[in-house]
């Protein structure tokens, strides 16, 4: 039972354009939401996260929108740079303890 | 700056034998986790922990054990291996109860 789904195995973007990573949850009881990028050989590293009090966050080119009626999350990167490439894990915390539910990840190409 | 690192990048075990994955972090951190990373699966809780001695499964315990005798170290255990233990493993720390730091990772293969 996979309480957080990412539906897109991978995704290919142009450089410069916009990149739309998304992301949709069940349990309700989930209160905050993490994206987590990784390298090949490399551990994931924390990009940014987001309350369930919010419905946006923004960091510089990363932007994470929270809706909680469709529970469903999404990560802009604007504009895409081929560094980007990498995966890109959704993760959820709530209820109880420290514990993160982590997606399947996607793997974002940015193209130059 | 926060630094997890883990006793080595890559291993080859045979099967049934025992094999010790160690990771030691910096930073005074209360909690620690392993997870097994497989395409297509994410990333999975094997063991957690929020304290010295204290021990917590996680979602895929099945085949693993876990020692925490000092707070900056948490060794996981894999008492006879199998192939189907061939993975990444991450082991992570965190202070707040949600951003959690990574180490580089254990790619372990099982013959």
């Amino acid at each position: 039972d996979q309480q957080v789904k990412q539906n897109s195995p991978s995704l290919s973007v142009q450089e410069g354009r916009i990149s739309i990573l998304n992301c949709d949850y069940t349990n309700s009881m989930f209160d905050y939401f993490l994206w987590y990028k990784k390298y090949p050989a490399e551990g994931p590293t924390f990009l940014i996260s987001i309350s369930s009090i919010k419905d946006k966050n923004e960091d510089g080119r990363f932007t994470v929108f929270l809706n909680k009626s469709a529970k469903h999350l999404s990560l802009h990167i604007v504009p895409s740079q081929p560094g980007d490439s990498a995966v890109y894990f959704c993760a959820a915390s709530g209820g109880y303890g420290n514990k993160l539910v982590f997606g399947a990840g996607t793997i974002l190409r940015v193209k130059s | 700056d926060v630094k997890v690192t883990q006793s080595s990048r890559y291993l080859v075990k045979r099967t049934g034998e025992k094999v010790f994955l160690e990771c030691v972090q910096d930073m005074d951190h209360e909690n620690m986790f392993w997870y097994r990373q497989d395409p297509g699966l994410g990333l999975r809780l094997i063991y957690f922990s929020y304290d010295v001695k204290m021990k917590e499964k996680g979602d895929i315990p099945e085949g693993y054990s876990v020692s925490r005798e000092k707070k900056e170290r948490f060794s996981l255990i894999l008492e006879s291996a199998s192939t189907n233990q061939t993975s990444m493993y991450l082991c992570a720390s965190s202070f707040s109860p949600y951003e959690q730091y990574f180490g580089p990772g254990t790619r372990l293969t099982v013959t």
